[in-house]
């Protein structure tokens, strides 16, 4: 079965650093959306994007935050200055369909964020 | 706000038990809820997207039901393998199209 992957595993960054998380979502999908879970918190919402935009945002997605899919194939999130409380698992998922149909959300395995 | 809980946060079951957990979300403007599979160092997986009042969905051993009314949804698993273990996740989706989970519960199958 197709799967969303997402590099790197693992990430430790220095505060005040930039990171760059990467996800390569299901081929044929068109919605796409970030999640993260802080360790002992539940799954969050971050952002969804379609149409090369950004279509909903939470509250946690401030300036520090952007995505991007610069090439038809990878989805990333960029935090710019990362801070300790950014450390977290992040998820990307996407869909071939919006929300509103029904369907399953495919998840990556996430990467572990780490601010030191 | 939407505020979906889930309960109990962990459980301990016997190899060949059977068990279930709540999910309970807030019932005015619902659409849809899923459940979730998620096993340590895996991907969250899919098990259910239920929409309907009084909706129970079958997969194996693991079936769910849904009660938009009252605002809960049961997972049941029958007789408990130790690849069970996981945690089981649900969210819920309103209008605004995302999904908000829950905790999750953190199942572990004692052999």
């Amino acid at each position: 079965e197709p799967e969303v992957t997402q590099t790197p595993s693992h990430q430790v960054t220095q505060m005040g650093q930039e990171v760059i998380l990467r996800c390569v979502p299901i081929s044929n999908h068109l919605y796409f959306y970030w999640y993260r879970q802080i360790l002992g918190q539940k799954v969050e919402f971050l952002v969804s994007f379609y149409n090369n935009e950004i279509s909903e945002k939470s509250e946690i997605f401030d300036d520090q935050f952007s995505v991007e899919r610069p090439d038809g194939s990878n989805f990333t999130l960029k935090i710019r200055s990362t801070k300790l409380e950014d450390s977290a698992m992040y998820f990307c998922a996407s869909r071939d369909r919006d929300l509103a149909t029904n369907e399953k959300l495919f998840f990556g395995s996430g990467t572990q964020l780490s601010v030191l | 706000i939407l505020n979906v809980e889930q309960s109990p946060q962990s459980l301990h079951v016997q190899e060949g038990d059977s068990t279930n957990f709540t999910c309970s979300f807030p019932s005015s403007n619902f659409y849809a809820l899923h459940w979730y599979r998620w096993e340590t160092a895996k991907s969250p997986e899919a098990l259910f997207v239920m929409t309907l009042n009084g909706d129970e969905k079958k997969k194996g051993r693991i079936s769910a039901t849904l009660n938009t009314k009252e605002g809960y949804s049961y997972l049941y698993i029958k007789g408990s393998q130790p690849e069970d273990s996981a945690t089981y996740l649900c969210a819920s989706i309103t209008g605004a199209q995302k999904l908000v989970f829950g905790q999750g519960t953190r199942l572990t199958i004692n052999p």
